[in-house]
């Protein structure tokens, strides 16, 4: 089946900087990234969508200047999260779509992020 | 109401007890997925449902559409199938609705 990696699968770092999380779709063009948060006990919040070469789409009370979501090639998708808060800590997980056929969802390992 | 139902939202089995666990959801859906994730956060695809049932190794999902509803079955459980059980609707477009998870766990 169809595998996606993310990397780093742990970050700790402090408030104030900015870290970078990366996606990759192993064996297969993902024309469409989606990332997710899940903070504990919750279910996974769609955070923004992201077409390969356009500029991605957010969900309403994603700040857009914080999370900065890059698609630039059909096998990899990046998130900056900047200027890290404690209130970011959480679980991102992204998940990858291809063609024109959006049931077809493969979701990421995970990236455990903790703001100190 | 949430739009994606699971139940039970935590279930407890002895190792080898079949288990099932069921999503009702009440949006027309262009497919069901069902989720597994681990104590560690990550998670697996396990089935991805429009119609009638899909089998792999011990696990059995089943959706009836005209009931919007969907079942998955574990056969023969194990401790090592503790975990958290999501199901998800796609809806119009690429967008999936969660529920909330279902807590496994499988003592020995």
């Amino acid at each position: 089946g169809a595998v996606v990696s993310q990397h780093p699968s742990r970050v700790i770092c402090k408030s104030g900087t900015s870290v970078k999380i990366e996606c990759r779709s192993l064996d297969f063009q993902a024309t469409t990234m989606f990332w997710y948060r899940q903070f504990p006990k919750q279910s996974l919040m769609l955070m923004a969508t992201s077409n390969e070469g356009s500029k991605a789409t957010y969900e309403q009370g994603v700040e857009k200047d914080k999370f900065l979501i890059n698609h630039a090639s059909l096998t990899l998708s990046t998130l900056t999260v900047t200027s890290a808060h404690p209130e970011f800590s959480s679980f991102y997980i992204c998940c990858a779509s291809f063609g024109d056929s959006y049931n077809e969802q493969f979701f990421g390992p995970g990236t455990r992020l903790t703001v100190l | 109401k949430n739009e994606v139902e699971q139940s039970p939202q935590n279930l407890t089995a002895q190792e080898g007890e079949f288990i099932t666990i069921n999503c009702s959801y009440s949006v027309g859906i262009s497919a069901l997925h069902w989720l597994q994730q681990h104590p560690g956060g990550g998670i697996v695809s396990l089935f991805m449902l429009s119609s009638g049932k899909k089998k792999h190794g011990r696990l059995i999902a089943t959706i009836n559409i005209q009931e919007k509803h969907s079942s998955l079955h574990i056969t023969a459980s194990h401790p090592r199938d503790s975990a958290v059980y999501i199901c998800a609707v796609g809806t119009s477009g690429s967008r999936l609705t969660f529920g909330e998870g279902t807590q496994l766990t499988v003592n020995p």
